[in-house]
């Protein structure tokens, strides 16, 4: 079945630094790909999403391309804020599906 | 987008109680889904809730402890029956909603469970 798996956490870095988030999934065909965001507290919030192959989604800084050979679909941000703190989901629905599969979260810290 | 509310927000409750968790959205929606995020975990999908129909509920899910009602196409409901402290969670109501790129999911603010 499908199945979504990101790095664990929690992530700890320093304001304005590189964040790198892993993820990869196991899907057949063609699903689309989220990165939601739950900022403490708060309910979950779509942060961005690439539908086919070599997409790239972006949003408030962080981008994520759809890369179908390494079936990856990593979340980037060149230079993160202590506001940036939260938990981070990978997610994928599969082609013609409505079901959302959901990787564990990952935690991020940011330090100032 | 769609725009979920859900009441309560947060509760307490004892052990053995039972409690019913409201979700409405703004707009006639297809699809609703119930989500639970035990702490510090990921969302795991409890049933689709089915408009005129009873509720389709995922392998580990049963509706004697998670009873769903869907009386229309803008509302909702969850019971969490019986209750334990394993129950302690967020419970989460979705949509998903034809947008301008395809389907999208549009989640509710959750309703924090803490069971005693």
């Amino acid at each position: 079945g499908n199945s979504v798996t990101q790095m664990e956490g929690p992530v700890t870095l320093s304001e304005e630094a590189f964040l790198t988030i892993n993820c990869t999934y196991t899907a057949t065909g063609y699903p689309s790909l989220f990165w939601y965001v739950q900022y403490p507290g708060e309910g979950l919030q779509l942060l961005l999403k690439a539908t086919k192959a070599d997409d790239k989604g972006s949003n408030k800084g962080f981008e994520a391309t759809y890369r179908k050979e390494t079936t990856s679909f990593h979340l980037e941000k060149g230079s993160v804020q202590v506001s940036d703190s939260a938990v981070y989901f990978c997610a994928l629905r599969g082609t013609g599906g409505f079901k959302t599969i959901f990787g564990a979260g990952t935690r991020l810290f940011v330090k100032a | 987008s769609a725009v979920i509310s859900q009441k309560p927000s947060r509760d307490i409750c004892q052990r053995g109680t039972s409690l019913t968790i409201q979700c409405q959205v703004d707009s006639q929606v297809t699809m609703m889904f119930w989500y639970r995020q035990q702490p510090g975990q990921s969302l795991t999908l409890i049933a689709t809730a089915n408009q005129g129909s009873e509720a389709t509920y995922e392998s580990g899910f049963v509706i004697d402890k998670f009873p769903i009602s869907r009386p229309n196409l803008t509302f909702s409901t969850l019971t969490v029956s019986n209750m334990s402290p394993e129950d302690s969670s967020i419970y989460l109501c979705s949509v998903n909603e034809k947008g301008a790129e395809g389907n999208e999911q549009f989640f509710g603010p959750g309703t924090r469970l803490t069971v005693l």
